[in-house]
């Protein structure tokens, strides 16, 4: 019930195109769906987030699409760079526990 | 700027000799949080404090213990560490409450 599932593992997306990452839940009581972006070596860092009152959040390139019933939720990157090779993992959490639920990554590599 | 500071950044230490990671946070959350990270893994919970109180995740290894003196500091300790227990350890803070976590930038253990 307090799992997070993230697909695909790895992803390679030429440079301006859209990448795409995708997650799943089980626990109807998460209320808070952030991403993370990390680069080798450093900790993660929040990226965007998004409550399951509204069912799209756009920040710049990238955008998160939340569909409550299905129970999934998924990152897009529009035109990506070079610079956003990075893995990402998406979470889930809810009021009252503050814990986060990881997604297991997705390493994301951009080419030229 | 307010952040969460890790120290050190890079820690090797001898087979069974105990280490001790620290973390610092002026961003005033009540919540403090320590995170073990393999290789190519999501973060593992393994500690985490609600101001003062303590809890554990009920698969952190008895050779893991953590000290939180006060608001601002955090420390994790490893007691005998063994090669498994070489990873990234990742401090993060949040308010109670709130959502949305603030990561260090990790301390890198290697276990010789």
């Amino acid at each position: 019930q307090q799992q997070v599932k993230q697909s695909p593992q790895s992803l390679i997306v030429q440079k301006g195109g859209i990448s795409i990452i995708n997650c799943a839940y089980e626990n109807t009581a998460f209320d808070y769906f952030p991403w993370y972006q990390q680069f080798p070596g450093k900790g993660p860092a929040l990226l965007i987030a998004i409550r399951p009152d509204v069912s799209e959040k756009k920040e710049g390139r990238f955008t998160i699409s939340f569909n409550k019933s299905a129970k999934q939720f998924s990152l897009h990157i529009m035109d990506s760079q070079p610079g956003d090779s990075a893995t990402y993992f998406c979470a889930a959490s809810m009021r009252g526990n503050e814990k986060l639920t990881f997604g297991t990554g997705t390493r994301l590599t951009i080419i030229p | 700027d307010a952040m969460v500071i890790q120290n050190p950044r890079y820690q090797v230490t001898q087979f069974g000799k105990p280490v001790t990671l620290s973390c610092s946070q002026t961003l005033n959350h009540n919540v403090m949080y320590w995170y073990q990270q393999k290789s190519s893994q999501a973060p593992k919970l393994l500690f985490h404090y609600y101001d003062k109180d303590f809890n554990n995740e009920a698969d952190t290894p008895d050779n893991f213990q953590s000290r939180r003196p006060n608001t601002s500091f955090c420390f994790l300790d490893i007691r005998s560490p063994g090669l498994g227990d070489a990873a990234m350890y990742l401090c993060a803070t949040s308010f109670l409450g709130g959502y949305g976590y603030t990561f260090g930038s990790g301390t890198r253990l290697t276990v010789v």
